[in-house]
């Protein structure tokens, strides 16, 4: 959906740089979510956020920093790439309400290679 | 933690056969169950989902059963298709605080063959 868009799509770092992964939404959704994906663990929440300047953990937060000053950006850094971080990375977003049954929209991710 | 744990992890059909992949989940105070299709280098969809109060949800050809005793939840797709061919995921929303989040299952491969 161009609703949701990554940059950059691919990217290729060293260890020890610092990586930030864009994420944009144009639906001003409340709820922006960033996942991994490996292979055999699915999706893993890293951080999510429920609005502007609300963030939290997920279930692997570790080596990874968000913030989130505007409603439809959600940026992930990687404060000090490591070569366990090499992923595929996709941010989403959804929900406008804190219990409601929203789809979460996918963005189209982006790949990230630690050498 | 929240835990969601999927079956099986690959799968090959026959085209016109039925597929079923199992999902368990470990907080039993979880109320939303959807289902994502992500084709090859493609990005996750919804396809299907499903509430704690209710027990069954059909959509065409995919349909989706709740077992909430069990902690129990299954993904049926008749009449396979080799456009079906994608890897699927399974998802709970836990009851922790209100938040919007969904923990995953590691993903079932489904392959159609024709």
């Amino acid at each position: 959906d161009a609703g949701i868009t990554q940059s950059p799509r691919y990217k290729i770092t060293e260890t020890g740089r610092q990586v930030t992964l864009m994420c944009h939404q144009t639906w001003s959704h409340s709820y922006m979510f960033w996942y991994r994906q490996d292979l055999g663990h699915g999706l893993r929440l890293i951080y999510y956020s429920a609005a502007a300047d609300i963030t939290d953990k997920g279930e692997v937060p570790d080596g990874y920093v968000v913030s989130r000053s505007k409603t439809e950006n959600f940026p992930l850094t990687l404060e000090s790439a490591t070569r366990s971080q090499t992923s595929v990375y996709f941010c989403a977003s959804g929900g406008s309400g804190t219990f409601s049954y929203n789809e979460q929209f996918f963005g189209p991710g982006t790949r990230l290679t630690v050498l | 933690g929240e835990n969601v744990e999927q079956h099986p992890s690959t799968l090959s059909v026959q085209e016109g056969d039925s597929a079923v992949i199992k999902c368990t989940y470990s907080d039993s105070a979880s109320n939303y169950f959807p289902w994502y299709k992500q084709e090859l280098g493609k990005r996750p969809q919804l396809i299907i989902d499903i509430r704690s109060n209710v027990g069954e949800k059909k959509d065409q050809r995919i349909a989706v059963t709740l077992n909430k005793t069990a902690k129990h939840f299954s993904l049926h797709i008749t009449e396979t298709q080799p456009e079906d061919s994608a890897v699927y995921f399974c998802a709970a929303r836990p009851f922790s605080g209100g938040y919007n989040k969904l923990i995953f299952g590691a993903g079932t491969r489904l392959a159609v063959h024709p």
